[in-house]
């Protein structure tokens, strides 16, 4: 079976710094996708970022990166010149058979 | 492309009386999957469809649950004889096979008081 582990409950973060969201995952599987889905107050699951396991390079999206390290089973999410539109649950996701295993998040917040 | 809907956004019923929600996916998107999120936590992983076919369902959808998703396009989640240990948000995302990107819906919070 597949976990998710997400070992920061809440982090805050002056507007404009960078912040790094961790996350750790076991799994016996060689292939699979990583992700981090956010999802603002009252509002719905959107995607951020998303990671094949057979790449080595790590994925950018505009503000947001990632750090994966395979061997480590770690997979962390650094947002550069975070905003306060940024503010929002953070929740890293696996794929390997079909679902999606989720962390239990971290609540992030944005502060003016 | 609308994204995916979900009706009813919000849902209070009495305990024992049944529930039916229902998810519009992506129109293109052949796989349909539902989730339930309790207050706090990630989405737990409820059952899938390809097309119309249900591939895999959860332990956590007990024989009170049940889910279709008739000629392959909307889908419906039903809930029988409802208990407070239902309450949570029911969660609706849709992909398109081979990518295994899904894109969620807005969800139906259930209250069962």
């Amino acid at each position: 079976a597949q976990t998710v582990t997400q070992s920061q409950p809440e982090m805050s973060v002056q507007e404009a710094e960078t912040v790094t969201l961790s996350c750790t995952y076991d799994t016996s599987e060689s292939n699979y996708y990583l992700f981090w889905y956010k999802q603002p107050p009252s509002r719905q699951m959107i995607l951020v970022i998303r990671q094949e396991a057979y790449k080595q390079q790590n994925a950018t999206e505009n503000r947001f990166s990632v750090n994966f390290q395979k061997a480590a089973k770690s997979f962390s999410l650094k947002i550069s010149d975070s905003q306060l539109g940024d503010t929002a649950m953070y929740f890293c996701a696996f794929i390997g058979n079909e679902k999606l295993t989720f962390g239990t998040g971290t609540r992030l917040t944005i502060i003016p | 492309d609308t994204g995916v809907s979900q009706d009813p956004r919000h849902k209070i019923t009495k305990r024992g009386q049944n529930v039916t929600f229902r998810c519009d996916p992506i129109s293109e998107h052949n796989r349909l999957y539902w989730y339930r999120q309790t207050l706090g936590q990630g989405p737990e992983f409820l059952t899938y469809f390809q097309n119309e076919a249900q591939l895999e369902k959860s332990r956590l959808l007990s024989d009170r649950f049940s889910a279709e998703r008739p000629k392959g396009s909307f889908s419906t989640l039903e809930i029988q004889r409802t208990e407070q240990g239902d309450s949570a948000m029911y969660l609706c995302a849709s992909s398109l096979v081979p990518s295994y990107e899904q894109y969620f819906g807005p969800g139906t919070r259930l209250t069962v008081t």
